[in-house]
């Protein structure tokens, strides 16, 4: 079955710095991947997403990048803001139901 | 409001007390499914479901029962808990399995003793 792993599991900015998160997948077949942001108390929630056919999507200060070839996707967050601390998580999705997750990232954005 | 609601946010029972945690969407979601949280390990799916009556297991079904009698109802049951299952749980909903991303419940931190 798919395998998401997800580097690094904890990391530290400063305010106005860019984070970046690393995921990559074993199934080839994958063809949707979904970040998730989850704040403390919360669940889940979606904030950017990609399919395989695009290699670059952006909205606002986040970024998502894929590389078919290796298997790899990234979250990019630029300007980064004290709010945006929080877990992220990346996800992987090879037929309709057989969606697996990383095993996120902690993130700190320092003021 | 559009969202996926959770009972109870917070648990601590005894080893071998029968206990269902209820999820509740009020999207009309055909597709619900039920995660656990463990430091580490992300996001594991325990079971899902298509839609009304159809039910399936996901990675880590051992322990847990679920039952999908009507659309926006999706409850967990744990018949005989046990400390391995010491988590926290996520009720998720999306209008298919197909659909962009999943809604999720704000979880339910389960305390086995």
């Amino acid at each position: 079955g798919e395998n998401v792993e997800q580097h690094p599991s904890t990391l530290s900015v400063q305010e106005g710095d860019s984070a970046v998160i690393k995921c990559t997948y074993s199934d080839s077949a994958s063809n949707y991947f979904p970040w998730y942001k989850q704040e403390l108390g919360k669940g889940p929630q979606l904030i950017i997403d990609i399919r395989s056919n695009v290699g670059e999507k952006k909205d606002q200060r986040i970024a998502v990048t894929l590389n078919k070839t290796a298997k790899h996707f990234s979250l990019h967050i630029t300007e980064t803001q004290p709010e945006d601390s929080a877990v992220y998580f990346c996800a992987a999705r090879r037929n309709n139901n057989d969606m697996r997750f990383g095993a996120g990232t902690r993130l700190t954005v320092k003021p | 409001e559009a969202q996926v609601t959770q009972n109870p946010r917070y648990l601590i029972t005894v080893t071998g007390k029968k206990l269902t945690v209820t999820c509740s969407q009020n999207m009309n979601h055909e597709y619900m499914s039920w995660y656990r949280q463990d430091p580490g390990l992300g996001l594991r799916q325990i079971y899902y479901s298509m839609n009304v009556e159809v039910t399936d297991k996901g990675d880590v079904p051992e322990g847990y029962k679920v039952s999908r009698k009507e659309k926006r109802n999706f409850p967990l049951i744990l018949e005989s808990p046990s400390p391995n299952q010491t988590s926290l749980y996520f009720c998720a909903s999306s209008l298919s399995s197909a659909s962009r991303g999943y809604t999720f419940g704000s979880g339910t931190r389960l305390t086995v003793v």
